[in-house]
């Protein structure tokens, strides 16, 4: 069965913090890993990783993915009140459009 | 270009009731999706169209239907609402396959939070 198991679950940082959110996958048929930050309403996209080891930037987060440890992380820097958000990552599937969704990770950014 | 739209945003069903979740887009994706969220659980698959024409079960089907009414409509019918349906639902929609380029990214609607007496 596949499976996406992100970790911690739930984070409480300070404002200017770093944080570092993981992900880890057994997907078969692996294709790529998604990264969706959730406020309150719908899921919007920020990252798709295919390739292992290339970072992916925009503005102060980032993303990589190790194939072979089959984990990805998002990094956030800096952070700021508007980055608390639930994220969720996910992994999808080699030939079809499913994608299989991890338990979320809610990040709250304390002033 | 609205994107996906969804409705209702709110409803409140009695237990034995039926509904229907009706969910639209207009970005011309072959690919569309309902998952249902619930604290703690991420989101989870409930049924998906890979194409017009086609409808496959998900991760938790039981105690749902779906219709792929055309290209662009995919509705989620309760027959029998039980209060374990309480939660948030959500519809997505992807875009095409094209070989060797899967694409993955999908693109969500605002959500329906459904309560079941």
């Amino acid at each position: 069965e596949d499976k996406v198991v992100q970790s911690p679950l739930s984070l409480v940082v300070h404002e200017g913090d770093t944080v570092t959110l993981n992900c880890s996958y057994e997907v078969t048929n692996f294709r790529s890993l998604l990264w969706y930050k959730q406020e309150k309403k719908a899921p919007t996209f920020l990252f798709m990783l295919t390739s292992s080891g290339i970072e992916k930037k925009s503005g102060r987060l980032s993303s990589i993915l190790d194939k072979k440890e089959l984990f990805s992380i998002l990094n956030i820097t800096a952070t700021q009140t508007g980055d608390s958000a639930i994220y969720l990552c996910a992994g999808g599937l080699q030939g079809a459009q499913k994608l299989v969704f991890g338990q979320g990770t809610r990040l709250t950014i304390n002033p | 270009n609205a994107g996906v739209t969804q409705t209702p945003k709110f409803q409140v069903l009695k237990t034995g009731q039926s509904m229907t979740l009706q969910c639209a887009q207009d970005m011309n994706h072959n690919s569309m999706y309902w998952y249902r969220q619930d604290p703690g659980m991420g989101l989870r698959l409930i049924y998906y169209s890979a194409s017009e024409g086609t409808t496959d079960k998900g991760e938790v089907p039981n105690g749902y239907n779906v219709s792929r009414l055309n290209k662009r409509e995919f509705s989620l019918r309760l027959e029998s609402a039980a209060p374990s349906q309480t939660s948030v639902y959500f519809c997505a929609s992807s875009g095409v396959l094209f070989y060797p380029t899967w694409l993955n990214e999908q693109f969500f609607g605002p959500g329906t939070r459904l309560t079941v007496l």
